[in-house]
């Protein structure tokens, strides 16, 4: 049973275009949520995370959403570079140091 | 910022045979690491919980005796995958939280992952 899900396996998108990549989850006791990038055969690198307190949240070209009652997210990349292209994966976690439940992830191409 | 460094990256081994995996917090102290393993094209799915100085606590499904887990110290956790097989072949990741920073809601910074082949 997923907590957290990435629908959409993959997405191309034309450089200086908007990029939006949506994520699901089902438990509601899930309170901080991260987006991580992640090229092949390497770890995850953080990108940008939303606590459950706040319904947005910016950093540079990166804006994630939150919508509570929905249980959705989505990270916006604007404008899309090509240097963009990897694996993005939503994550979700409970308080307190606890582990991260990871969505499948979504394969973003940004085409020149 | 916080660095997780995980040693080998990649590492190919016989079946049969045993194999570790070290996992380092270099600039922070984690009481608490994750360990997890990717699949061609899944999801991360988390394997163990090291705690320093106590036993690690393991996913369901997870064979506690052929992953062994060892987190000796504040920085440093090591899972050996003991009598290899080809279906351990994968993408093992670690993970830990730099919770100095007083906040509990801290992204998990990860190591560069160690890509097991076993022939």
């Amino acid at each position: 049973d997923q907590q957290v899900k990435q629908n959409s396996p993959s997405l191309s998108v034309q450089e200086g275009r908007i990029s939006i990549l949506n994520c699901d989850y089902t438990n509601s006791m899930f309170d901080y949520f991260l987006w991580y990038k992640k090229y092949p055969a390497e770890g995850p690198t953080f990108l940008i995370s939303i606590s459950s307190i706040k319904d947005k949240n910016e950093d540079g070209r990166f804006t994630v959403f939150l919508n509570k009652s929905a249980k959705h997210l989505s990270l916006h990349i604007v404008p899309s570079q090509p240097g963009d292209s990897a694996v993005y994966f939503c994550a979700a976690s409970v308080e307190g140091n606890t582990p991260l439940v990871f969505g499948k992830g979504t394969r973003l191409s940004v085409i020149a | 910022g916080a660095v997780v460094s995980q040693h080998p990256s990649w590492v190919i081994c016989k079946s049969g045979t045993s194999v570790k995996i070290e996992c380092r917090s270099l600039d922070f102290q984690a009481t608490t690491m994750f360990w997890y393993r990717q699949f061609p094209k899944q999801s991360l799915m988390l394997m163990a919980t090291s705690n320093e100085g106590s036993k690690a606590t393991y996913e369901q499904g997870v064979e506690k005796d052929k992953f062994l887990i060892n987190h000796a110290s504040l920085t440093l956790s090591t899972l050996t995958v003991t009598s290899a097989h080809p279906e351990d072949s994968s993408f093992y990741i670690c993970s830990a939280r730099d919770l100095s920073r007083g906040a509990s809601d801290t992204e998990a910074f990860f190591g560069q992952g160690t890509r097991l082949t076993v022939v």
